[in-house]
């Protein structure tokens, strides 16, 4: 059964850090894997979808990048602004399935 | 544009009583989930549909059911609600017949059970 993890459960940075939230899956058999951006009392916004078979990929300020073999994604990012203080959660799409398996997510605050 | 639409956003019942939750969706997929989300338990599947008169359980089925009548609708029903369904339920879809498409989701309900 593919279990998903993320570390830290919560991070807290001033304005301007670059920073990394990491994810950790079980099974390295998958199609792809989602972050997702939840805002208190919110929906999921999907921030980025890298497929199993892509290394990385960028919107804006963010990058995440995906190493299937070791199990594992980091989302990356920079110049943090307050505006940016959410929960980040990493999701994956196992081969054969087309729901999704979440971590439990960080949560971000980035102070003024 | 098209978007995942939830009703309502915020429901309390009793335990015991029937309760069903919308989720209506435009962007004409085959594929639509309910998720449920709680405090260290991070989002579990309930059931999801592959397409009309599809539906299939996940890891937390115990307690709903699903019926799928159309593209746009999966309406989720607690048949007996009890105060362990005191959640947040998440509706969401994906396109058909691709491993690889991106999943989306609706505003959430949030439902507590008294």
């Amino acid at each position: 059964k593919q279990e998903v993890t993320q570390i830290p459960a919560a991070l807290s940075v001033p304005e301007g850090e670059n920073l990394v939230l990491n994810c950790s899956f079980t099974d390295s058999a998958i199609y792809n894997l989602q972050w997702f951006r939840q805002d208190p009392g919110k929906g999921l916004t999907s921030l980025l979808l890298i497929q199993s078979s892509q290394r990385e990929q960028t919107s804006g300020r963010l990058n995440a990048s995906l190493d299937k073999s070791s199990g594992r994604s980091t989302l990356y990012i920079a110049a943090s602004q307050p505006g940016d203080s959410a929960t980040y959660l990493c999701a994956v799409k196992d081969t054969g399935r087309r729901a999704l398996t979440f971590g439990s997510g960080t949560r971000l605050q980035v102070q003024p | 544009d098209a978007e995942i639409t939830q009703s309502p956003r915020h429901k309390i019942t009793e335990t015991g009583r029937q309760v069903t939750l919308a989720c209506h969706q435009t962007w004409n997929h085959n594929n639509m989930f309910w998720y449920r989300q709680d405090l260290g338990h991070g989002l579990r599947l309930i059931h999801y549909s592959y397409g009309v008169h599809d539906t299939n359980k996940g890891e937390v089925s115990d307690g709903y059911s699903v019926s799928r009548s159309n593209t746009e609708d999966l309406p989720l029903t607690l048949e007996s609600a009890a105060s362990s369904q005191t959640s947040v339920y998440f509706c969401a879809s994906s396109e058909s017949g691709s491993g690889y498409s991106e999943q989306f989701f609706g505003p959430g309900t949030r439902l507590t059970v008294l």
